[in-house]
């Protein structure tokens, strides 16, 4: 079984467009992230929703607006996409807590064009 | 707020060598910290981590890490180091100030050599 799923794999898509990305977890956890890889392989954090409560939004662009329904899933919809959103991205579940691993899912790559 | 910093962005060990990949942190509290792996087009995989029980950590795969408090250091060490180790490798630490999140090295790949 899969612990932490993301769908799609692979996004390409052109300047201006909206997309979204789902991410689903069936390890009982109750936080949940957004990360995003850069080009450089560079990772950081971009939200954090616990409970479906969003308790960490680092500066990220308006654009990108995350959504949690619930405990289990955590969306992450981007408007009018640029050149620099290019990335590839992951999401994560852990328990709260900072001793808590965090487990990744396979991770989005997405392309603007 | 806490940070990261993996020296060397690229490690080339020969098959059966020991991998040493280094990582020094910093921490206004006692630190959390993580080692993860990415082997390439795949997430991240948990090496092991460091949760202040036994400064030194066994980890999947044959890896361990030493936690130094006086060095602010969590190395990554392998004895002999096996092909399928080629990957790239991740120290991360804890900031638990506002919510939870993990705050990430810039990384080291390791070219493993036959």
């Amino acid at each position: 079984d899969t612990a932490v799923s993301q769908t799609p794999k692979y996004l390409v898509t052109q300047m201006g467009n909206d997309k979204s990305i789902k991410c689903e977890q069936n390890l009982g956890h109750d936080t949940m992230y957004w990360y995003k890889q850069d080009s450089k392989k560079f990772l950081k954090i971009m939200f954090s929703y616990n409970n479906k409560e969003l308790i960490i939004n680092e500066t990220v662009p308006n654009r990108f607006s995350p959504k949690s329904p619930d405990k289990a899933h955590l969306n992450l919809h981007i408007n009018s996409l640029e050149l620099g959103d290019s990335a590839v991205y992951f999401c994560a579940s852990s328990q709260r807590g900072g001793s808590y691993e965090q487990y990744f899912g396979p991770g989005t790559r997405l392309t603007v064009t | 707020a806490q940070s990261v910093t993996q020296l060397g962005s690229h490690v080339s060990v020969s098959e059966g060598a020991l991998v040493l990949l280094r990582c020094n942190y910093s921490s206004s509290v006692p630190p959390y910290l993580f080692w993860y792996v990415q082997y390439p087009n795949q997430g991240l995989q948990l090496l092991l981590k460091y949760t202040s029980a036994a400064t030194l950590v066994k980890g999947i795969n044959g890896f361990e890490a030493e936690f130094k408090k006086s060095e602010t250091s969590f190395h990554l060490t392998k004895p002999s180091a096996h092909m399928s180790d080629a990957a790239e490798y991740f120290c991360a630490v804890s900031d638990t100030e506002y919510g939870n999140k993990l705050v990430f090295g810039a990384g080291t790949i390791l070219r493993v050599k036959s």
